[in-house]
């Protein structure tokens, strides 16, 4: 158990539809990030908040937006979802932003 | 062309063979270079992580750089049937946490007993 958390575990909903992820990072840690894996694509950084400030963006889409809060957990939302959004959605916490990264367990998100 | 490419596999072996996992990369800022091993529905788990050209030994575990080719090796000695999952590698150009890690697309293992 890496002990960060992320809710819900798997999500199933429709095209057009807007959701959102949740994380808990590690106690202490102040970075978060957020991933997407498919099978096609692998994992690809999607961006990162550290201490409640976005420090650094990939391939995020303009649909998709996130933020950390003052308790340090983030939310990743995701809007207008597409079929080729279904994918499996990581975060992952460390300690400041040059740190060992640890991941969640993941969100599974099924868009029909 | 992507900036880290692994060969995805599967990779199948006997139990106490030695596995060899790589990647090649394309980025020749890259500096950090990282295992982690994924097994099935669970989050990506550190295995090793490395910082220059060369060999890093951690139990059964070996990593190993090659700078000037851009390339890079995980051996698994002695492997196990619980070692069957899925290895990444990854890599960036600040530290082992640092953002934009850059993933290759993973390799599956399964080790049979």
């Amino acid at each position: 158990d890496s002990g960060v958390t992320q809710t819900p575990k798997h999500l199933i909903t429709a095209t057009g539809q807007r959701v959102t992820l949740r994380c808990s990072p590690r106690s202490g840690d102040l970075s978060v990030y957020w991933y997407q894996q498919s099978l096609d694509q692998g994992l690809q950084f999607l961006i990162q908040y550290y201490n409640g400030e976005e420090r650094a963006k990939g391939n995020i889409l303009e649909r998709f937006s996130a933020q950390q809060f003052p308790d340090l957990h983030s939310e990743l939302n995701l809007s207008s979802l597409e079929l080729g959004d279904s994918a499996l959605y990581f975060c992952a916490s460390s300690a400041g932003d040059v740190d060992t990264q640890y991941f969640g367990p993941g969100t599974r998100l099924t868009v029909l | 062309q992507k900036e880290v490419e692994q060969d995805p596999g599967p990779l199948s072996v006997p139990e106490g063979a030695i596995v060899s996992l790589n990647c090649t990369y394309s980025n020749s800022a890259f500096q950090y270079f990282m295992w982690y091993r994924q097994y099935s529905r669970k989050g990506p788990e550190l295995l090793m992580y490395t910082y220059s050209s060369g060999n890093k030994e951690d139990g059964r575990f070996t990593a190993q750089v090659d700078k000037s080719s851009k390339y890079i090796s995980l051996f698994i000695r002695d492997s196990q049937p619980s070692d069957s999952a899925t290895y990444l590698c990854a890599m960036n150009p600040w530290g082992t946490g640092a953002n934009n890690l850059f993933f290759g697309t993973g390799t599956r293992l399964t080790v049979i007993p």
